[in-house]
């Protein structure tokens, strides 16, 4: 099977800009779950999603958005973007999400913001 | 609040050397806990998890509910042993995925 895969793997954007990342989790999991990684705050919970619905979320602001398509991919946005947005985003999947399950990661998108 | 306490930030050893790579939780209930391990340039994966109770590349980890803590173990270190690794909790009020990680301890296991 083929593992998470997360696209663009790099990114400089500026100040003010809104981005986009993409994650395609492992072929039959339905649950997505995002995090962001900072040297200072290290691994936080973003959102998870499962069949296209929000099912927890992390304590960010309300730039920090996503969404979960039908063929369970899943896209994260942040927008009005600022410079402690730098970092490391990683998404992982599993099959449902529950407790316990073990959850898949992507190699991450690195972002830069200027 | 839930949180994951990892003390050190930092563990080196000698190659055949015991290693314990120490995780405290803050958690009223009965969690989930996981071992996480990110090698040099490799993703996040995961390495042990308490539910299943397993050995790992010789690694186990026993859940101390009156210590709460979760320390990670190996009574041989080797080389190929060197890496990041996090302690995680999953809850079983918390839908979805949610998992709260450490903040990580980089072993490094010298020849």
């Amino acid at each position: 099977k083929a593992g998470v895969t997360q696209t663009p793997r790099y990114l400089i954007k500026t100040r003010g800009q809104q981005v986009t990342l993409s994650c395609s989790p492992i072929s039959g999991h339905r649950s997505v779950s995002w995090y962001q990684q900072t040297p200072g705050q290290g691994l936080q919970f973003l959102f998870e999603y499962f069949s296209e619905t929000q099912r927890n979320k992390g304590n960010f602001p309300g730039r920090f958005s996503g969404r979960q398509f039908s063929n369970s991919r899943s896209e994260m946005n942040v927008s009005t973007l600022e410079l402690g947005d730098s970092a490391l985003y990683l998404c992982a999947s599993s099959s449902s999400g529950l407790v316990g399950e073990t959850q898949y990661f992507g190699p991450g998108t690195r972002l830069l913001v200027l | 609040a839930q949180r994951v306490t990892q003390p050190e930030k930092l563990l080196s050893v000698f190659k055949g050397a015991p290693v314990e790579l120490k995780c405290n939780y803050s958690y009223s209930g009965s969690p989930e806990l996981f071992w996480y391990v990110q090698y040099s340039r490799q993703r996040l994966q995961l390495l042990l998890k308490h539910i299943s109770r397993e050995s790992i590349k010789g690694f186990t980890a026993d859940l101390n509910k009156g210590e709460t803590s979760f320390h990670l173990k190996k009574p041989f270190a080797q080389e190929e042993d060197s890496a990041m690794y996090y302690c995680a909790l999953a809850s079983i009020y918390n839908q979805g995925g949610k998992l709260i990680f450490g903040q990580g301890t980089e072993l490094s296991v010298k020849p």
